[in-house]
């Protein structure tokens, strides 16, 4: 079955730099979450959407933003990078009713 | 506010023994409870979730987890432990219902497999 995809996998960066980061759920999933896994972190909400609308906003820096697309596909835009920054980015998507399924995540890095 | 609570950073059990890894949450109404696992570098696999119903859900890899209300507990356990189930376990709460609420997970706990 098709799971979550997001791209890249991997991204090295360097401070100052942006990034985009990609996710695509599970058809008909309408509900796209974000979060953030730092070294040895449990993982951390950032931001999630619901049909193209902001349905809940957590730790997201104001350095970042994100934003869902008619196909319920989402991408989170990473501005002025810094050494912090450097994390698991999950997605996952969800539909009402069911579970929450999970990307493989992007690790960003940032140099 | 929803919070997940697993006590232990990390656990070591022997290989073919049994497990239970504690978790906790704290929430006003009918939570919907998941555990996940990771392996290093890897993404969230859903072990198992209880949404309503049956108190012992079953899931992937011979997993269990009980929720029990009284104790606002959703232990994960499993009889017999394999050097392959070392890895880090989340627990994770959302809000029952419809509704697009987030996900809050637990610390995690590291499980560590002795031959």
């Amino acid at each position: 079955a098709a799971g979550v995809i997001q791209s890249p996998r991997h991204l090295i960066k360097e401070k100052r730099e942006t990034a985009t980061l990609k996710c695509y759920p599970i058809p008909r999933h309408d509900t796209v979450y974000w979060y953030q896994q730092g070294p040895g972190q449990d993982p951390q909400f950032l931001i999630s959407f619901y049909e193209k609308m902001q349905s809940d906003k957590g730790s997201i820096p104001d350095r970042f933003s994100a934003q869902q697309f008619s196909d319920y596909h989402s991408e989170l835009n990473m501005s002025s990078l810094e050494l912090g920054d450097s994390a698991l980015y999950f997605c996952a998507g969800r539909a009402s009713g069911y579970g929450y399924t999970f990307g493989s995540g992007t690790r960003l890095t940032v140099v | 506010a929803q919070s997940v609570t697993q006590p232990d950073i990390h656990i070591t059990v022997s290989e073919g023994a049994s497990l239970e890894l504690r978790c906790n949450y704290s929430y006003g109404a009918t939570p919907y409870l998941f555990w996940y696992v990771q392996s290093p570098g890897q993404g969230l696999q859903l072990l198992l979730k209880y949404f309503s119903g049956d108190t012992l859900v079953q899931g992937i890899k011979g997993f269990e987890a009980e929720f029990k209300r009284s104790q606002s507990s959703f232990n994960l356990r499993k009889p017999s432990v394999h050097w392959s189930d070392a890895a880090e376990y989340f627990c994770a709460v959302g809000a029952g219902g419809t509704g697009f609420q987030k996900l809050v997970f637990g610390t995690g706990t590291r499980l560590l497999v002795s031959p």
